[in-house]
């Protein structure tokens, strides 16, 4: 039983493109997350949503958006891909701000 | 401003020696601490967490961390390390907003 979820776990998409990641958490968490963690390793928070509130990093381009049909998915939609989005992308969860469970990552690469 | 430091980018350390992964943060009020550890081509797993309590934190694989105030510190520690414990490993601290911060992480080689 998977905790945390990923679809697909490649991407590979030319520039221009649009695309989606799925994630879905089955541990009854209420807040999801996206991260972007870079070809250095470093991780970026992109959004965090629980049910109450959308909390999106001010450096995200708005090409970015998160959407979450019920509280066990959050998915994420890109538009206009660029070079620069290639990255791999991590959905994590968590209840009441305690520790993070992690999906295995989407590699998104973009010609 | 809140903060995550890990000054060393890699760490190496010969099998069955103790190992050492350095974190220093910078918060306001009481610090939420995380250590993660992530293998190659694999999500983020939790190792441990301090939140209050014991300044000794015991977690995962063998691993503990040392919550230290006065030197805002919160060291990974482990007594004899493992080949298998190879892999890159991050500290986080909470932020009032209840998202992590992350410090960049340290690639530690554990050598046989």
């Amino acid at each position: 039983d998977t905790a945390v979820s990923q679809t697909p776990k490649y991407l590979v998409t030319q520039m221009g493109n649009d695309k989606s990641i799925k994630c879905e958490q089955n541990l009854g968490h209420d807040t999801m997350y996206w991260y972007k963690q870079d070809s250095k390793k470093f991780l970026k928070i992109m959004f965090s949503y629980n049910n109450k509130e959308l909390i999106i990093n001010e450096t995200v381009p708005n090409r970015f958006s998160p959407k979450s049909p019920d509280k066990a998915h959050l998915n994420l939609h890109i538009n206009s891909l660029e070079l620069g989005d290639s990255a791999v992308y991590f959905c994590a969860s968590s209840r009441d701000g305690n520790e993070q469970f992690f999906g295995p990552g989407t590699r998104l690469t973009v010609l | 401003a809140q903060s995550v430091a890990q000054p060393e980018d890699q760490v190496n350390v010969a099998e069955g020696n103790p190992l050492t992964v350095k974190c220093t943060y910078s918060v306001s009020g009481n610090p939420y601490l995380f250590w993660y550890v992530q293998y190659p081509n694999r999500g983020l797993q939790f190792l441990l967490k301090y939140i209050t309590g014991d300044n000794l934190v015991k977690g995962s694989y063998g691993f503990e961390a040392e919550f230290n105030k006065s030197q805002t510190s919160f060291h990974l520690k482990k007594p004899s390390a493992l080949v298998s414990d190879s892999a890159l490993y991050f500290c986080a601290v909470r932020d009032i907003l209840y998202q992590l911060i992350w410090g960049a992480g340290t690639k530690l080689i554990i050598k046989p």
